[in-house]
């Protein structure tokens, strides 16, 4: 059973940068059988796709994020990251990390809350 | 795409039969799944392609529509059911989200 779990700061102050990695058990992001995405939860915008990464380490952002946005992938450690940079407080917000993009997200990290605040 | 649901809220029974809708802005063919998602869980795959049921999905859930009209229906609502309710849609980058049925216990 493939599982998912985002971990990095809870707390980042604006303008600097949110990171955050998701490390999958139970299954191999180097595959190929899916993509990788990120997406988040706030209270203001509901649910928003971040964007995803696959395997090779091709991506695509969401154009709402796309110039903050970067996606990494590291098969050795079976694990993806987020880096959005120059975060103000519309970007608190729930991230998960899940399994899908082409195909329905029919796994999902437990989420991170992550707050930007001075 | 963007994916508007109603209602937004709904107050049922347990028993009842209920049914949400989401629309998209353009036509979307199938590419349409559902999500329930209970307080503090991530959200939950339910349907995928319009009407297809994920696996381990009791069956009481079911899902229809095609273009840009799509409903959920859930025929005899059981305790766990009252839940936050997501469609979302597979046609096109970027991908979307309806903003939610809250189902609330009448």
């Amino acid at each position: 059973q493939v599982q998912l779990q985002e971990s990095g700061p809870g707390l980042v102050k604006p303008s600097q940068t949110l990171s955050l990695t998701c490390t999958v058990s139970g299954g191999s992001i180097s595959s190929g059988d899916y993509y990788w995405s990120w997406i988040r939860q706030s209270p203001e915008k509901g649910l928003e796709w971040i964007g995803y990464i696959y395997y090779s380490g091709a991506t695509y952002y969401n154009p709402s994020l796309k110039t903050r946005l970067s996606l990494s992938v590291d098969t050795s450690k079976n694990q993806y990251s987020l880096k959005l940079n120059s975060v103000t407080a519309a970007d608190t917000a729930v991230y998960y990390c899940a399994r899908g993009a082409d195909q329905p997200f029919d796994r999902w990290g437990q989420g991170t809350l992550v707050t930007v605040s001075s | 795409i963007q994916l508007t649901q109603s209602p937004s809220f709904l107050s049922a029974s347990v028993g009842d039969r209920v049914t949400i809708t989401c629309r998209a802005s353009q036509a979307i063919s199938t590419y349409l799944a559902w999500y329930q998602q209970k307080p503090g869980k991530a959200p939950n795959l339910l349907i995928y392609a319009a009407s297809t049921l994920e696996s381990g999905v009791p069956s009481r859930f079911s899902g229809s529509g095609f273009g840009t009209e799509f409903t959920l229906t859930i025929s005899s609502l059981q305790p766990e059911d009252f839940a936050t309710y997501y469609c979302q849609q597979l046609n096109s980058f970027p991908r979307t989200f309806g903003q939610g049925t809250k189902l609330e216990i009448k």
